[in-house]
């Protein structure tokens, strides 16, 4: 099954905009993370968060989870240029497991 | 800062050509793992490795891949006869500990493969 399905595939916004992405997912995860991949390049890990946590923060990022929903938002606040990339989620089903990517969002911030 | 580092980070090869792909994993880290994204597209799970042997692999990593670990700091990915369709760029990643909470994956970046 998919994991890590994120929406919407393409976002195009402002500079200081924000930019809200979602990831939905459909097995139980002890972990879910965000990464970042510019284009042509590895991915960088963003931030993490844990299933018994709802919401997280790191500078300008903001990452809620519902497990009951099984979902979560990655929100970037007053986006810049220099975010544009691709963004994925993962899900990490718990020791010694994969990480399972979706399929990623393509983000553009437009000058 | 450490780093997961990859080699080579463009191979053009021919069809039914053997490839190998290098990592050097950040250095105590204890899990290894391959994955692969096909231009613009999902980033696809290939294998895990942990404690000198595979712990888990895809459908996708048939008997026409293998992973070695041959001394304590390289992690090779080895394609026996590639196909047209094993283009894609492939990345190395590994990770310090395997708990409940488990943590972030350190990505190499990346080698990209042609198979003509």
């Amino acid at each position: 099954s998919q994991q890590g399905e994120e929406d919407p595939q393409a976002l195009s916004i402002q500079e200081g905009e924000n930019a809200t992405m979602n990831c939905s997912y459909k097995t139980s995860i002890n972990n879910l993370q965000w990464y970042r991949q510019n284009s042509g390049r590895g991915l960088v890990h963003l931030i993490l968060i844990r299933s018994n946590e709802r919401e997280k923060h790191s500078g300008r990022l903001r990452v809620t989870l519902d497990t009951s929903k099984k979902s979560s938002s990655l929100l970037i606040t007053a986006s810049r240029a220099a975010d544009t990339a691709s963004y994925f989620c993962a899900t990490d089903a718990g020791a010694n497991s994969k990480l399972t990517f979706g399929k990623g969002i393509t983000l553009s911030v437009r000058p | 800062e450490p780093e997961v580092t990859q080699t080579p980070s463009h191979q053009v090869t021919q069809m039914g050509q053997e490839v190998i792909l290098r990592c050097v994993p950040i250095s105590n880290h204890l899990y290894f793992y391959w994955y692969r994204q096909i231009l613009g597209q999902k980033v696809e799970f290939l294998v895990s490795f942990y404690n000198n042997e595979i712990s888990e692999k895809s459908e996708i990593f048939d008997d026409q891949f293998s992973v070695e670990r041959p001394d304590g700091s390289n992690f090779t990915l080895k394609i026996r006869s590639t196909k047209l369709e094993d283009s894609a760029m492939y990345f190395c990643a590994s990770r310090r500990q395997g708990s409940v909470y488990t943590g972030e994956l350190f990505f190499g970046e990346g080698s990209r493969l042609t198979v003509l």
